[in-house]
């Protein structure tokens, strides 16, 4: 199995800040990579598919990067709807697997 | 609009048989793979299975042979059922949609049905 290490668990940011969120694979999985954003008690949204390409409505200040086995999402200039988990998540191979998710917190 | 919706009881026995129903709308189920993902609380996503737009089935081995995905096209519903059930079964039990005809990313979601075991 693909395994997703993500880095920071927490992270406590200020309105307007930019922040970078981390993911490493257990190996090369060739840019297929989503991330997620979940809010409290809500199921995850599609933000970032194949690494980089931004889902449909989601705003221009979030951008993926990354390649091989390492990825990171880039939230610029941090809006009060940001702050909420984010996951990673593998889509190479089965099983699927998510990162631990970062929870994003108002400093 | 695309649509998925979770129905399942809140409750289910240690060693009982966990059955779900994801009901979709917007969308068939011959065009769209629908994924089952759950989420222990306070804790991360688990990718459990799939239903693809063919009828096949794939699972994630961590369940072994305990979990079971079928279907109902007329209906349009997805089923979970799982047996066995332990108390770290105890979690928020989602549908999700396999983004159209590429890499199993997930683009709409369903409310999620928490079930917690209980001994």
């Amino acid at each position: 199995d693909i395994q997703m290490t993500q880095s920071p668990a927490s992270l406590s940011a200020s309105l307007g800040e930019t922040v970078t969120i981390e993911c490493l694979a257990s190996e090369d999985i060739y840019d297929i990579l989503a991330w997620y954003q979940q809010k409290p008690g809500k199921s995850p949204q599609l933000l970032i598919y194949d690494a980089s390409s931004l889902h449909t409505g989601v705003p221009s200040r979030f951008s993926g990067s990354g390649s091989g086995t390492q990825y990171s999402l880039k939230i610029n200039s941090l809006q009060p709807e940001d702050f909420a988990s984010y996951y990673c998540q593998n889509g190479l191979s089965a099983p699927l697997t998510f990162g631990s998710g970062t929870k994003l917190e108002i400093k | 609009q695309v649509q998925l919706k979770e129905t399942g009881p809140d409750l289910v026995q240690l060693t009982q048989t966990l059955s779900i129903t994801c009901t979709v709308s917007g969308f068939s189920l011959t065009t769209y793979n629908v994924h089952w993902v759950r989420q222990p609380p306070g804790k991360g996503l688990e990718w459990m299975g799939a239903m693809w737009n063919g009828g096949g089935t794939d699972y994630n081995s961590a369940f072994k042979s305990r979990l079971s995905i079928s279907r109902d096209t007329s209906k349009s519903q997805v089923f979970l059922k799982m047996n066995s059930l332990q108390t770290d079964d105890t979690a928020k039990y989602f549908c999700a949609r396999h983004y159209y005809d590429g890499y199993p990313y997930f683009d709409y979601w369903g409310q999620g049905v928490m079930v917690t075991v209980s001994s």
